[in-house]
């Protein structure tokens, strides 16, 4: 039982590459949630889904794009990176009881 | 939207000495969470606690939901107790908000 995973671990891109962060649960929750957190900060989510077929936008969408392939898989795609981007995302789930559990996280850096 | 709010944002303390942290709310939640964010950056789930007291070991945890807030016990701290402690808090199938967190220093 894996929990929640995302990958890559790292990544490093130049300013207007693309990417996509990918996450993956096994819990067979129907909320999931992309969260972006800067140094000294809390978290500032990005984008959540609540349910298979719906996503809805966050304090800070704007750049990023998500997609709920099915119940397990929630992505999040950066098409032209910049700087500002530079963080540490983490991806989310729960399920009925609103428990939510978190990734390990993704340090992207946009040089 | 929620305002969550916590306090102190730091504590530093010497190993063996215990603290509370507190988490403010604005409005009525359903769900309550405390993190504990390690050096090397995991989220780590403490407590679910939307009402009522938990423990589990040297750590407990209580939330009052009628008077928005909720305060997370470290007894006898130890030195892998440092990081940064946060709690969330959601209404119904709002987003999960959280607070910026306190950040906890234990020296040995």
């Amino acid at each position: 039982n894996a929990g929640v995973t995302q990958t890559p671990k790292f990544q490093v891109l130049k300013t207007g590459q693309s990417m996509t962060l990918q996450c993956a649960q096994d819990m067979n929750h129907n909320s999931m949630y992309w969260y972006r957190q800067d140094p000294g900060m809390g978290l500032r989510l990005i984008y959540y889904s609540a349910s298979e077929g719906t996503t809805d936008k966050g304090e800070v969408p704007n750049g990023y794009n998500v997609s709920r392939l099915n119940k397990r898989e929630f992505s999040l795609r950066l098409e032209s990176a910049a700087p500002s981007q530079t963080s540490v995302y983490f991806c989310a789930s729960s399920g009925t009881s609103a428990e939510a559990f978190f990734g390990q996280g993704t340090r992207l850096t946009v040089v | 939207g929620i305002q969550v709010e916590q306090s102190p944002p730091d504590l530093i303390l010497q190993e063996g000495a215990n603290s509370t942290l507190r988490c403010n709310f604005s409005d009525s939640v359903n769900n309550l969470q405390w993190f504990h964010q390690n050096p090397w950056g995991q989220l780590i789930n403490l407590f679910y606690i939307p009402s009522g007291t938990k423990q589990n070991g040297r750590l407990s945890a209580t939330t009052v939901a009628t008077e928005r807030y909720s305060l997370l016990y470290i007894s006898s701290s130890q030195t892998t107790d440092s990081g940064v402690y946060f709690c969330a808090v959601r209404f119904g199938n709002e987003k999960l908000t959280f607070g910026t967190g306190t950040r906890l220093t234990i020296i040995p």
